[in-house]
């Protein structure tokens, strides 16, 4: 069965360092998305991205987050200068649909510690 | 008030028990409901997936959606130690637009 891949499983970065976290959708998927965990608390949106642009971003998704489509198959999520409280495990996700929710398929995560 | 409301539990049943799950939320305009399942250190998986009220069964899971309430439920029945996860509910407008989702309930079945 096709699967969302995200890289790394884990990360740990030092407060202030850039990291880039990887994902590569399923194959014939047109939506992607990024969201994000922080331990004990609710999934958050962060950003949905179609047609090579961003379609929409939450509160959360500031000037120090960027994604980017480099190829045909990964889709990226840069933070420039990570803080502390960024420490989280970050969820890509894809569909071919665009509708909501309705086969969304979520990757096994990220978990990002910020020292 | 939040926008999607879910009990944290834990929740603990022996196995082939009945178990009820349920979200409440604030915002009429919501008008897809989901539950996603998620195991430990893994990615939410999809369960089930409803849009109008009324009752939607899949095997063993029955989810609910009472739109007037703004409640929705997800009933798994005679259940088993490997349902053990965490529950989601989730919900959206329509469209495109982004999930919102609950805290998530998190089930122990016992053997």
């Amino acid at each position: 069965e096709p699967e969302v891949t995200q890289t790394p499983s884990h990360q740990v970065t030092q407060m202030g360092q850039e990291v880039i976290l990887r994902c590569v959708p399923i194959s014939n998927h047109l939506y992607f998305y990024w969201y994000r965990q922080i331990l004990g608390q609710k999934v958050e949106f962060l950003v949905s991205f179609y047609n090579n642009e961003i379609s929409e971003k939450s509160e959360i998704f500031d000037d120090q987050f960027s994604v980017e489509r480099p190829d045909g198959s990964n889709f990226t999520l840069k933070i420039r200068s990570t803080k502390l409280e960024d420490s989280a495990m970050y969820f890509c996700a894809s569909t071919s649909q665009g509708a909501s929710g309705e086969k969304l398929f979520f990757g096994s995560g990220t978990q990002l510690s910020v020292l | 008030q939040k926008e999607v409301e879910q009990d944290p539990g834990p929740l603990s049943v022996p196995e082939g028990a009945i178990v009820s799950l349920n979200c409440t939320y604030s915002n009429s305009a919501f008008q897809y409901f989901m539950w996603y399942r998620q195991y430990s250190r893994k990615g939410p998986e999809l369960l089930m997936y409803t849009y109008s009220s009324g009752n939607k069964e899949d095997g063993r899971f029955t989810a609910q959606v009472d739109k007037s309430s703004k409640y929705i439920s997800l009933f798994i029945r005679d259940s088993q130690p490997s349902d053990s996860a965490t529950y989601l509910c989730a919900m959206t407008y329509s469209g495109n637009t982004p999930l919102v989702f609950g805290k998530g309930t998190r089930l122990s079945v016992i053997a």
